[in-house]
């Protein structure tokens, strides 16, 4: 079975870009989440969906993130415009019931 | 506040021994736990998990105990490999509302002397 699937695995760009990240949720899974990774603050969730609808995005840090869900299948986080403090490694995660599974992440480094 | 935290940011263990890993959690209302295991470059992969009517639970060379009196959860892998080298998370579900929201601590790296 496939799992999480996430694109780019890497990411590049310069301050002020857009970024635009990617997930494909495993099939049947109806809960979607978002994390972004640091070093200084470990795993932050950013947002969370339920049956396509976003239910908890407290933890977006700033109007430039947002994110979307258009079907059971597929989901975006979109960074406008960058900075360098966004640099860190997204995850995508997906779950039918209490436990999530993980995709494998984008790694993104702004400049 | 209510957080998810580790006693041990670092554990080093020889292959072949014992490791326990730890994991401190505040909000007692919290009914389900679940570790997990990350390796470098990639994200996190479920390992075992356990709810609050359970003390323990195992699996394959991994048992998880759940101490609700001190709010304590470890993570116990037995005949540690060198496969076993990441770094592990305790995460917690404190909604009882049916939202499948975890609370994540900040992690353990494990590493393993060949």
């Amino acid at each position: 079975d496939a799992g999480v699937i996430q694109s780019p695995r890497h990411e590049v760009t310069e301050m002020g870009q857009e970024v635009t990240l990617r997930c494909k949720p495993i099939s049947g899974h109806n809960s979607l989440f978002w994390y972004r990774q640091t070093m200084m603050r470990g795993l932050e969730l950013l947002i969370y969906f339920n049956n396509n609808v976003p239910i908890d995005d407290s933890g977006m840090p700033e109007d430039r993130f947002s994110a979307k869900m258009p079907n059971a299948s597929f989901s975006t986080l979109k960074i406008q415009p960058s900075e360098p403090r966004d640099s860190a490694v997204y995850f995508c995660a997906s779950s039918s019931s209490e436990t999530q599974y993980f995709g494998p992440g984008t790694r993104l480094l702004v400049l | 506040g209510e957080s998810v935290g580790l006693h041990l940011p670092t554990l080093s263990v020889q292959e072949g021994d014992n490791s326990i890993i730890n994991c401190a959690y505040s909000n007692s209302a919290s009914d389900y736990f679940i570790w997990y295991k990350q390796e470098s470059g990639k994200g996190p992969q479920f390992i075992i998990d356990i709810r609050s009517n359970m003390d323990k639970r195992q699996g394959q060379r991994v048992t998880v105990l759940l101490n609700k009196t001190v709010k304590h959860l470890s993570l116990q892998i037995a005949a540690t490999q060198p496969g076993d080298s990441a770094v592990y998370f305790c995460a917690e579900n404190r909604d009882q509302t049916g939202a499948n929201n975890l609370f994540f601590g900040t992690g353990t790296r494990l590493t393993v002397i060949p």
